[in-house]
């Protein structure tokens, strides 16, 4: 079975900081892993994706997440926050067949002018 | 990326009435779809999966008759509230996976927004 976790269901940091926001996974067989983004009344825009090529992992809008096999994790990061990265976000696992999507239960991210 | 229209993406309507909401695969062909329901500051909590041409699985506690899904084509799956009470109100999203271009990933569609009054 597949699941996700992530830790901290809302995160604020001022504009200008690091942003982590972050995912562990646990998956029998070498996982798919993706990081969404969810602006209010809107459907998810993937992030960027993990596919078992580089473990790290470039996106949109700056963010990018680093594959980490021996600590089972997808963390998101972004060197400076934006107001506009204001959002919530999730993180997800799918195994190759891409039949079943696993979420985690979001990260709201709040951006401190 | 590829495409996923889910319509309409905002809709009242009065307690027992029911409403249809669309989720078409514009530029492929999906043969799962998935239907979520996501409360306020909530999660994605799949609801059903939708296969083409047969009957969907639905998550346990769903009820079957209260949401009926048709998916009748390669590009469109419908979800309906039937005898929509307020409780029913929320945030519907759709998703569908492909694998057309490579390893899997989900597209979603916009979203609708239920309120039952």
């Amino acid at each position: 079975a597949q699941s996700v976790t992530q830790l901290g269901s809302h995160v604020s940091v001022s504009e200008g900081a690091l942003v982590l926001l972050r995912c562990n996974y646990s998956s029998s067989v070498p996982p798919y892993l993706f990081w969404y983004v969810q602006y209010p009344n809107q459907g998810l825009q993937l992030l960027l994706k993990y596919t078992s090529a580089a473990t790290l992992v470039k996106g949109i809008n700056g963010f990018e997440a680093e594959f980490k096999k021996s600590e089972t994790s997808f963390h998101l990061t972004k060197p400076s926050a934006h107001m506009s990265d204001a959002a919530e976000y999730f993180c997800a696992v799918s195994e190759w067949t891409g039949n079943q999507f696993y979420f985690g239960t979001g990260t709201s991210l709040t951006v401190i002018p | 990326g590829a495409v996923v229209s889910q319509h309409p993406s905002r809709v009242i309507c009065k307690s027992g009435t029911s409403v249809k909401i669309e989720c078409r695969s514009l530029d492929f062909q999906a043969t799962t779809m998935f239907w979520y329901r996501q409360f306020p500051k909530k999660s994605l909590m799949l609801m059903a999966t939708s296969n083409e041409g047969s009957k969907a699985t639905y998550e346990q506690g769903v009820e079957k008759d209260k949401f009926l899904i048709n998916h009748a084509s390669l590009t469109l799956s419908t979800l309906t509230v039937t005898s929509a009470h307020p409780e029913d109100s929320s945030f519907y999203i759709c998703s569908a996976p492909t694998i057309l271009m490579g390893p899997p990933e989900a597209f979603f569609g916009q979203g609708t927004r239920l309120t039952v009054v």
